[in-house]
């Protein structure tokens, strides 16, 4: 069975830094280009970031490039989204998402979603 | 960086009837659209690609159309789990841009 878990949610403060990760089962993690999404309560889905099945490949929204970094570690098959500087606006729930085709870096759907982490910035 | 506009925000309809929700996109993305279910709590869920065609397991009451810079999505014989909110998302081009959303609610 295909599932992604995304974790490492909390509350943090204002300015501070945050990890999440992102498991997953039932594919072949390596093969796979993954993006980050999240929803601030109220609000739609913001796309925010893409790594390469090889995570030689990066690309970011503009909202939070130069304050966030997706990585991965294909040996442990884990996708993080390190988050510094946060602020009030990046509360939202943060979920994770593999494309539908394997070993591709272009313009590829998404297919597979990941249950979310919720992150709270708040004083 | 490509903006994706969808309409109506939100529509009520009754079980068993049609609706349908449009995407515009600001500048042409031939057929790289998606649709996606989203409830709440819930992770998003995928429902076509390539603007037209269905994922593995989607009911075939969805269907969605189009090319360039305006798409359709419709569901038809709306069923009670079908109420939702439904967001499209273009993948043309980095950043890959989501519509604003449009929630599907029981009249």
């Amino acid at each position: 069975q295909v599932q992604m878990v995304a974790s490492g949610g909390g509350v943090v403060l204002p300015g501070r830094s945050l990890t999440l990760s992102c498991e997953v089962s039932g594919f072949t993690f390596s093969s796979y280009t993954l993006h980050w999404v999240r929803q601030a309560p109220g609000k739609g889905l913001e796309w925010l970031a893409v790594v390469s099945y090889d995570g030689d490949n990066v690309n970011y929204a503009h909202s939070v490039k130069d304050r966030f970094i997706v990585s991965r570690d294909n040996h442990k098959a884990t996708l993080f989204l390190q988050m510094s500087s946060l602020t009030v606006d990046d509360t939202a729930m943060y979920y994770c998402a593999r494309v539908n085709v394997p070993y591709s870096f272009g313009v590829d759907p998404l297919d597979i979603w990941g249950q979310g982490t919720m992150v709270t910035v708040s004083s | 960086d490509t903006e994706m506009t969808q309409s109506p925000s939100s529509l009520s309809a009754s079980v068993g009837d049609t609706v349908t929700i449009t995407c515009r996109a600001s500048q042409g993305i031939a057929n790289l659209l998606s649709w996606f279910q989203h409830k709440p709590g819930r992770a998003p869920e995928s429902l076509i690609y390539g603007a037209s065609t269905l994922h593995t397991g989607v009911p075939s009451r969805f269907s969605g159309s189009g090319f360039g810079t305006e798409f359709t999505l419709t569901i038809s014989s709306l069923q009670p789990e079908d109420f939702a909110v439904y967001y499209c998302q273009q993948y043309n081009d980095r950043p890959f841009s989501f519509g604003g959303g449009t929630t599907v609610e029981i009249k």
